[in-house]
């Protein structure tokens, strides 16, 4: 596609309930990116992957959160036993190159957990 | 939270007039780059500023930067409407800096010009 796609676009989950939040980013985007945006608030970094290789997952609040790349092109981010703090939006974004500044968003996944 | 600082966090002017929004950070930097969301929809690349550059056009937009305050200024000109959106600046690097463009963000400007 030409842009970033970004599915479910709308989740609702019950407390406790395992989700996974896909990503399809631009064909040939080597980097991918997650970034949690709360409410009235900037994006936060969560983890990145060149490639299928995830080089940094230190924004992962918990180990309940999961990110996988496995063939280089897709990516889903999964939320094992969802909490209310969860409840955010859930952006991706990919660029070209490993190093060229601009990043490319999908519109984002809403998470509601109630 | 990580995320630099901007201000201010709400602005209301009327068409024609210019906006300004401000942002902070805390580190050294390698770039800092100006983002546009609409309500809903995902983040939007508007204008990117090297460390060693101090001012960057592009079509209404100026941004400045200025390392030694560790500062940058979005400025537009001649608001629309249409301009209405949230801001948010995001730098990459710093002293733990990493080499493929991880970005931190502000926590954004609400733009909302009336026509």
């Amino acid at each position: 596609g030409a842009g970033v796609s970004q599915s479910p676009r709308y989740k609702v989950a019950k407390r406790g309930q395992d989700v996974a939040l896909r990503c399809d980013p631009i064909s040939g985007h080597v980097s991918l990116f997650w970034y949690q945006q709360a409410l009235g608030q900037g994006p936060e970094f969560l983890t990145y992957f060149q490639n299928e290789a995830q080089l940094d997952k230190s924004g992962l609040p918990s180990d309940r959160f999961f990110a996988e790349r496995p063939e280089g092109s897709v990516s889903t981010l999964k939320i094992q036993r969802t909490q209310q703090e969860d409840s955010a939006v859930y952006l991706c974004a990919s660029s070209f190159r490993v190093w060229t500044g601009e990043l490319f968003f999908g519109e984002g996944s809403r998470l509601t957990v109630l | 939270s990580q995320q630099g600082e901007e201000d201010p966090q709400a602005l209301s002017i009327q068409e024609g007039e210019n906006a300004t929004m401000n942002c902070s950070y805390k580190t050294s930097i390698n770039n800092l780059q100006w983002y546009r969301q609409n309500s809903g929809r995902g983040l939007v690349h508007l204008i990117l500023i090297r460390s060693n550059e101090r001012e960057k056009h592009s079509g209404r937009l100026r941004v400045t930067l200025d390392t030694s305050k560790k500062s940058s200024s979005l400025l537009i000109t001649a608001s629309r409407a249409a301009d209405t959106a949230s801001y948010f600046c995001a730098y990459a690097g710093g002293a733990g800096g990493t080499s493929y463009g991880k970005l931190t963000f502000g926590q954004g400007t609400i733009l909302t010009v009336h026509p």
